[in-house]
């Protein structure tokens, strides 16, 4: 049984690009919810996605959206890339808004 | 949302029993106390939630005060691999948007 999966691994960009990350749940989930962690802190909640909308949203700028697959995969885009960008963005996945969440390993971004 | 307070840092030895406290003075009746653990490049480990008094499985014991402003997650006879960032949430029991703290960082040594 796949548990989540997150790809890429590692990503580089430029300031100003634009890039996608994608997130396959582990099976029998269906809420997908993304993270942001910069080094040394927490991760902090981006958004939360079940039944292809988005339904939770944390204090992030509208340059990051997300999008869920009936498959209950999703993506994550992030526009008009900031340096303050570069960070592991998480994706984690529950069965029914519940808990626990299980999370991937992350995609490593680095903004150039 | 609850905030909570966990010390920065651990050292332990092998073998020895951690326990790491947190606080969260202002958590409401609906919240849940969870528990998870995290590996530098991985994401965080779901090891356990308890609402009150003691919970227990495999890996873990958590145990809550009947005033639930503090809860300790105790870690039996650790191993070198238990050396990793374990972060206290208060949430409302849903997968909505968890709070993450900064952690604590617990150093297993021989």
């Amino acid at each position: 049984d796949a548990g989540v999966t997150q790809s890429p691994t590692h990503l580089i960009k430029t300031r100003g690009q634009q890039v996608t990350l994608r997130c396959s749940p582990k099976s029998g989930h269906d809420t997908v919810s993304w993270y942001q962690q910069a080094l040394g802190q927490g991760p902090q909640f981006i958004f939360q996605y079940y039944e292809e909308e988005e339904r939770q949203r944390g204090n992030f700028p509208d340059r990051f959206s997300g999008h869920q697959f009936p498959n209950y995969s999703s993506e994550l885009n992030v526009n008009a890339l900031l340096l303050g960008d570069s960070a592991l963005y998480l994706c984690a996945s529950s069965f029914f808004e519940g808990l626990p969440l299980f999370f991937g390993s992350g995609t490593q971004l680095s903004v150039l | 949302l609850a905030k909570t307070t966990q010390p920065i840092s651990m050292d332990s030895y092998e073998g020895q029993e951690v326990n790491i406290t947190c606080s969260h003075n202002n958590i409401a009746t609906n919240d849940y106390i969870t528990w998870y653990q995290q590996f530098p490049s991985q994401g965080p480990r779901f090891i356990i939630q308890g609402y009150k008094t003691k919970v227990t499985n495999e890996v873990a014991s958590l145990f809550i005060p009947a005033d639930r402003k503090s809860s300790t997650l105790s870690l039996p006879r650790v191993s070198l691999s238990d050396t990793a960032v374990y972060y206290c949430l208060v949430n409302t029991g849903t997968a909505s948007k968890l709070t993450f703290g900064t952690g604590t960082r617990l150093q297993v040594t021989l």
